[in-house]
C-alpha cells in the first residue's frame, strides 16, 4: 500500500476563496482523522470518520470548514472562504484499531 | 487547555548518548499512548506505543515509560544517532481512537 495519500502538497490561495484538500486513506482502515497543525498550536483534530460517518467534528475551528467521506477510500476538508489565519499544515490520517494512526505528507496552505 | 504536555520544545543529545523525551498529561482517562516521530516536510510516523496496564514497552533502541500516578510518560533513546534527530509528538487516547498530541520536542542529535 502506498500509505496514506495527501493533494496537493502545497495551496497558495488568496483570501476568500474556496479550499479543498484532498485525502486517500490506506485500503482496510476504518478510522480517518483530519488534523491542523500550526506552531502556536502543535497537532489539532479536526475532525474524524469512522466506517466513513463523521463521528466528531469539535475541533473544526469555524462554519467556514467542512468535511466529508462520500466513501472509504476518499476524504475532502474544505476551507470557505479562506483567511489568511487558515494558513497552516493540514494532514490526514488513517487507522485500523489502536496500533497508530499514519500519516500522510500533509498540504501546506498559505493563504494570502 | 492542553491535555497532552511537552515541555521541552527541544533537546540537544551527543550521538551514542541517551535521549529522554518527557511528556504529562491531565485526562486520567487516557489508556493508551503513543510516540511519533517527525521529519521536515513529512506527516509524523508512528515509533512507539504504551497501554496504561503496562509501565514499559521496548522496541530496539526506543523505550517507552509509563507513570500512571505521576501521569507522565517518557521516550528513551539509545544510543541516540543523528538520524533519530526529528520532532517527537506525544500522544494519548482515550477509549475512542481520538488522538490528542502534545506539541512536540524537536530533538538533535549531535555527531
Amino acid at each position: 500500500d502506498a500509505g496514506v495519500i495527501q493533494s496537493p502538497r502545497h495551496e497558495v490561495t488568496e483570501m476568500g476563496q474556496e479550499v479543498t484538500l484532498r485525502c486517500k486513506p490506506i485500503s482496510g482502515h476504518d478510522y480517518l482523522f483530519w488534523y491542523r497543525q500550526t506552531m502556536m498550536r502543535g497537532l489539532e483534530l479536526l475532525i474524524y470518520f469512522n466506517n466513513n460517518v463523521p463521528i466528531d467534528d469539535s475541533g473544526m475551528p469555524e462554519d467556514r470548514f467542512s468535511a466529508k467521506m462520500p466513501n472509504a477510500s476518499f476524504s475532502n476538508l474544505k476551507i470557505q472562504p479562506s483567511e489568511p489565519r487558515d494558513s497552516a499544515v493540514y494532514f490526514c490520517a488513517s487507522s485500523k484499531g489502536v496500533s497508530g494512526a499514519f500519516f500522510g505528507q500533509g498540504t501546506r496552505l498559505t493563504v494570502v | 487547555d492542553q491535555q497532552v504536555k511537552q515541555n521541552s520544545p527541544s533537546l540537544s543529545v551527543q550521538e551514542g548518548r541517551i535521549s529522554i523525551l518527557n511528556c504529562d498529561y491531565t485526562n486520567s482517562m487516557f489508556d493508551y499512548f503513543l510516540w511519533y516521530k517527525k521529519y521536515p516536510a513529512e506527516g509524523p510516523t508512528f515509533l512507539i506505543s504504551i497501554s496504561s496496564i503496562k509501565d514499559k514497552n521496548e522496541d530496539g533502541r526506543f523505550t517507552v515509560f509509563l507513570n500512571k500516578s505521576a501521569k507522565h510518560l517518557s521516550l528513551h533513546i539509545v544510543p541516540s544517532q543523528p538520524g533519530d534527530s526529528a520532532v517527537y509528538f506525544c500522544a494519548a487516547i482515550a477509549g475512542s481512537y481520538q488522538l490528542t498530541f502534545g506539541k512536540g520536542t524537536k530533538l538533535s542529535v549531535i555527531p
